[in-house]
Formats: structure tokens, C-alpha cells, sequence
């Protein structure tokens, strides 16, 4: 039974860029949540999707979208990188986005995003 | 709003004595209570939650934590650490409605041999 895996596992990236980032959800899980973790921070909420819309959002700027494909996968794009974007991006599947959902999160071992 | 304080930045034990890794929560509504734990360079792993029922709930790795709705704390703790216990504990507190979750600035658990 995969777990939930996301690539690349490191990415460099110069200041402006653009940059997209990838996940596939634990089998059975059809709602993808996206964190950032700051060093030394615990993990920040950036957004959920569920049945391919964006469900919730953290405080996060429009330069912060995602994506999420009919087989449950899911993209974060973040358009022109700031230094402060630095950090650990997570992503986590559950079944369900509600109430139903008492589930705890799976998370992937994170992309590591270095802005220089 | 949902959130979750996690006063220690680091915890040191010795091999074999107890840990306690301390969060306090402040929650609209029912509390929905969370443990992960991080290693290096890896994501987060569940250890255990408290949904509803009794205030001791048993995890993985011999981890138990304490519900206290009186003192609104959640407190993480094992009876005898491990060297292999040390990493990044993170309490988290899902918010209501939606499955998205607010977690602690996390606290560094260092067990010494």
C-alpha cells in the first residue's frame, strides 16, 4: 500500500521563478492538503483540494496555486520566488475533506525548496 | 479559531526515564487533538489522537498522551524513552468542519544514552 509520495525530493530556485511541485495521495485518499514548513516552524496550511476545486485556503497570496487531476494527484505552483518561500512543502491526503474525516492526515516526506 | 501552544522548544531525558512533551490547546467546539512526530529530513508520522472517549489515549511506539479539558492540555508521554524517541514532536488540532489541521512550533525531544 504506497503511502503518499511527492517529487522532486529537492529543488534550487533562483528569486522570480517559477516552480511547480507534486504529490500522489496515499491509495484510497481523494483530498490533498498542501503545508509549508519554515525551518525551525511547525508546518503552515496552505491549501486543500477535493474533487479537483480548491476547498480551503490558509493565509497564503495568490502566488500560491494548486491543482488536483481526476486520479486524485495534486500540484503546488508558486510563481515569482521570494527568498521567504524557503521551505520544507508537505503534502498530506485523507479521505474526505468534512466532518467525516476524523482520519488522521498521511504526509509525504516533503520537496525541499532552496530559493537562492 | 483553532490553536495549539507548545511552551518547550527542547525536551532532554535520559534513556529509560519518562518523557513529557507539553501542548495546551484553545479550540472552538469539540477539541480534535493530534500527535506527529518528525525525523530529519522526512515528513511528519501520526503517533496518536483524541477524538472523543477516554482522556488516556495509547498510540504507536509505547506513546500515550493525557486529554485534560480542564487545563485545556494535551500532553504527550512515555514511560521509558528511547534513544531512537529523539525528533521533532508536533501536537496539531484539526479545525472544525474541515479536515485541515493547526499544528505547535513543535518541540525537539532529545534522549541521551
Amino acid at each position: 500500500d504506497a503511502g503518499v509520495t511527492q517529487s522532486p525530493t529537492h529543488l534550487i530556485k533562483t528569486r522570480g521563478q517559477q516552480v511547480t511541485l507534486r504529490c500522489s495521495p496515499k491509495s484510497g485518499h481523494d483530498t490533498v492538503s498542501w503545508y509549508q514548513q519554515a525551518l525551525g516552524q511547525g508546518p503552515q496550511f496552505i491549501f486543500q483540494y477535493y474533487e479537483e476545486e480548491e476547498r480551503q485556503r490558509g493565509n497564503f497570496p495568490d502566488r500560491f496555486s494548486g491543482h488536483q487531476f481526476p486520479n486524485y494527484s495534486s500540484e503546488l505552483n508558486v510563481n515569482a520566488l521570494l527568498l521567504g518561500d524557503s521551505a520544507l512543502y508537505l503534502c498530506a491526503s485523507s479521505l474526505g475533506p468534512g466532518l467525516s474525516g476524523n482520519q488522521p492526515q498521511h504526509f509525504g516526506d516533503g520537496t525541499r525548496l532552496s530559493i537562492l | 479559531a483553532q490553536s495549539v501552544a507548545q511552551p518547550e522548544d527542547q525536551v532532554n531525558v535520559a534513556e529509560g526515564n519518562p518523557l513529557t512533551v507539553k501542548c495546551t490547546y484553545s479550540v472552538s467546539g469539540n477539541p480534535y487533538l493530534f500527535w506527529y512526530v518528525q525525523y530529519p529530513n522526512r515528513g511528519l508520522q501520526f503517533l496518536l489522537k483524541y477524538i472523543t472517549g477516554d482522556n488516556l489515549v495509547k498510540g504507536s511506539y509505547g506513546f500515550e498522551a493525557e486529554f485534560n479539558k480542564s487545563q485545556t492540555s494535551f500532553h504527550l508521554k512515555k514511560p521509558s524513552a528511547l534513544v531512537s524517541d529523539s525528533a521533532l514532536y508536533f501536537c496539531a488540532v484539526r479545525d472544525w468542519g474541515f479536515n485541515k489541521f493547526y499544528f505547535g512550533s513543535g518541540t525537539k525531544l532529545n534522549v541521551k544514552p
